[in-house]
This record gives C-alpha cells, structure tokens and sequence, in this order.
C-alpha cells in the first residue's frame, strides 16, 4: 500500500537555526499539507499546497515557515529561525483531492526539538 | 480558540464492552467530521466521518454519531479490541480545507 514518509524521524536543533523537514507523498497526489502537535495539544492545521502555490494556510504559519515542492516528489517544510515553540511532531500529508478530507494520508511525522 | 473539544484525555474499557469517546464544538458553520486513530510513532490515521446532513454512520465495530443541535459527536466502537488501543483524534471542518483536530483521547483496551 502507498505510504506518506516522512525523514528524519527526529531532529534535534538550536534555536535560531534554519531546519528542513522532508516529506515524500504518495505519488499520484496533488495536495499536500503539513500538521504540527505540540506534546499533549491537538493537531493543528499549518498548510495546504496544490499546483506549485500555497492554497490555505493558518495563523501559524507566519514568514518563518516556508513550503517548496522543489523537485516533483518531496515536499519540504522550512523553518527559518527556529524558536523553542516549534519544538512539536511535524506530520505531512496529501491527498488525491482537496475536499475529500478523508482521504488525507498522514506520514509518520518528524519530532522536531529546539534547544 | 478551542473550536473542537475533546474532553476525556483517557479512557479505559474492557475488551468486549463499547468504548464511548465523545467530541464537542462550537463552530456551527463546521459541516464534515471526522474521527482518526493515532498509533505510538505513527501519523493518524482515517477511521471514519460524518457530514452534518446525516446523524449517524456506521462502519463495521465503528459508529460515529452526530447531534447538530448539541454540535456533539461521538464514536462507538463495539465491541472493543485490544487492537482498537490508540489515541483518536475528532476533526470538523467547514468551508476550506482546514482542519480543526481535538486534542485526543487515549483509549486502552483491556483483555
């Protein structure tokens, strides 16, 4: 069965350094999303991505953050200047279509830890 | 903003009996929910959904129920497995893709 993966599983970084988190979707998906859960909080939304551009995005989501799909197959979440705040597991997504919610397949999320 | 609740952090059932987890919001325009399982070291995972124009959906051990006037949902699972151990998390949507996640419920079934 496809699978979302998701590298690596855990990153540990100081803050202020930029960081990376790398996302494989399932091939023939066209959105991709990305979800962070801080320890012991729910799941919160962070972006949507469909045809090379940003389609949604949260609150959170402020000018640090940045998503790329440089090469057809990753999808990159970017941290720019780490905070201790975005120490959380970061889970990607996709999906055939973007209203069929139901059909997002998670991966098994990077733990990202600032120190 | 808390728009979807979750307020049992655990929950703990024997295996055969109904495990019972319950899910509350407060944005009315929130027309899709959905319930996800969440293994240790895994991402979640789709267990089923409901939209607001039916109040109940049931899959095989699995029934989630939708009470619009209360906005409360809640999923049946009967009869419950060692298996069906994990944290699930309530989600509801609305016009958008985004998604608002509960903060989970851990449930551990006991053989």
């Amino acid at each position: 069965e496809p699978e979302v993966t998701q590298t690596p599983s855990h990153q540990v970084t100081q803050m202020g350094q930029e960081v990376i988190l790398r996302c494989v979707p399932i091939s023939n998906h066209l959105y991709f999303y990305w979800y962070r859960q801080i320890l012991g909080q729910k799941v919160e939304f962070l972006v949507s991505f469909y045809n090379n551009e940003i389609s949604e995005k949260s609150e959170i989501f402020d000018d640090q953050f940045s998503v790329e799909r440089p090469d057809g197959s990753n999808f990159t979440l970017k941290i720019r200047s780490t905070k201790l705040e975005d120490s959380a597991m970061y889970f990607c997504a996709s999906s055939e279509d973007s209203r069929e919610l139901d059909e997002q397949y998670f991966g098994p999320g990077t733990r990202l830890t600032v120190t | 903003d808390q728009q979807v609740k979750q307020n049992s952090p655990s929950l703990s059932v024997q295996e055969g009996r109904i495990s019972i987890l319950n899910c509350d919001y407060t944005n009315s325009m929130f027309d899709y929910f959905l319930w996800y399982k969440k293994y240790p070291a895994e991402g979640p995972t789709f267990l089923i959904s409901i939209s607001s124009i039916k109040d109940k959906n049931e899959d095989g051990r699995f029934t989630v129920f939708l009470n619009k006037s209360a906005k409360h949902l809640s999923l049946h699972i009967v009869p419950s497995q060692p298996g069906d151990s994990a944290v699930y998390f309530c989600a509801a949507s609305g016009t958008g893709n985004q998604f608002y996640f509960g903060t989970g419920t851990s449930l551990t079934v006991i053989p």
